[in-house]
């Protein structure tokens, strides 16, 4: 069965240094994965994906992912963090079957200290 | 262009009322999508739909229902609610399988 991972509950940063949220997914097929972002009190926004073509995707906000099939990861980045990106992360891998199902990770919170 | 709206925002339920949860978007979606969700526990999926008058259940459909009557419409309802449904409810939908999802404000349910 499908799945994705997300093996960090929260990740703690400074403010200006890079991030890293971590992601790992197990389908059959080829992957379609999807990162977003839920502030307090919002529904979730999207950020960036994955269909095929280069490893490395840039999104919203200065974020950017880079897929690894080989480790089976699609891991999220930001060379320098900010306050504003503390949020909950969640990734999705999209069901390669007829039903296209999106299925979420448990998400990871990210706290940005100043 | 509102996007995806859910209705109501908030709601109290005592244990073994009913209600219906409405999600409503403007953007010609074929998908829709209902989740729940809880601390810890991410995002997990109620039921989905294909398109008008198609639905399918997901992870966790015990104890909820929907119906697709309409295309712009996913109504999810609950039956004889159950203080385990307390959580956050989400809709989302999107145009293809391969396009992002956009997701509504979400409605928080509590069951007493």
């Amino acid at each position: 069965a499908q799945s994705v991972a997300q093996p960090e509950d929260q990740v703690n940063v400074a403010e200006g240094n890079p991030l890293t949220v971590k992601c790992t997914y197990s389908v059959s097929g080829n992957p379609y994965l999807f990162w977003y972002v839920q502030y307090p009190n919002r529904g979730l926004q999207f950020l960036l994906k994955y269909i095929t073509g280069d490893n490395l995707v840039k999104g919203s906000y200065g974020f950017e992912a880079e897929f690894n099939k080989s480790q089976t990861s699609f891991h999220l980045k930001k060379p320098s963090a900010l306050v504003s990106d503390s949020a909950l992360y969640f990734c999705a891998v999209r069901e390669e079957d007829s039903s296209y199902k999106l299925i979420f990770g448990s998400g990871t919170r990210l706290l940005v200290r100043p | 262009n509102a996007g995806v709206t859910q209705t109501p925002k908030f709601r109290v339920l005592k244990t073994g009322q009913s209600m219906t949860l409405l999600c409503a978007q403007d953007m010609n979606h074929e998908y829709m999508y209902w989740y729940r969700q809880d601390p810890g526990m991410g995002l997990r999926l109620i039921h989905y739909s294909v398109g008008e008058g198609t639905t399918a259940k997901g992870e966790v459909p015990d104890g909820y229902n929907v119906s697709r009557l309409k295309k712009q419409n996913f109504l999810l309802g609950l039956e004889s609610a159950a203080p385990s449904q307390t959580s956050v409810y989400f809709c989302a939908s999107r145009w293809t399988p391969l396009r992002e999802a956009f997701f509504g404000q979400g409605t928080r349910l509590t069951v007493v």
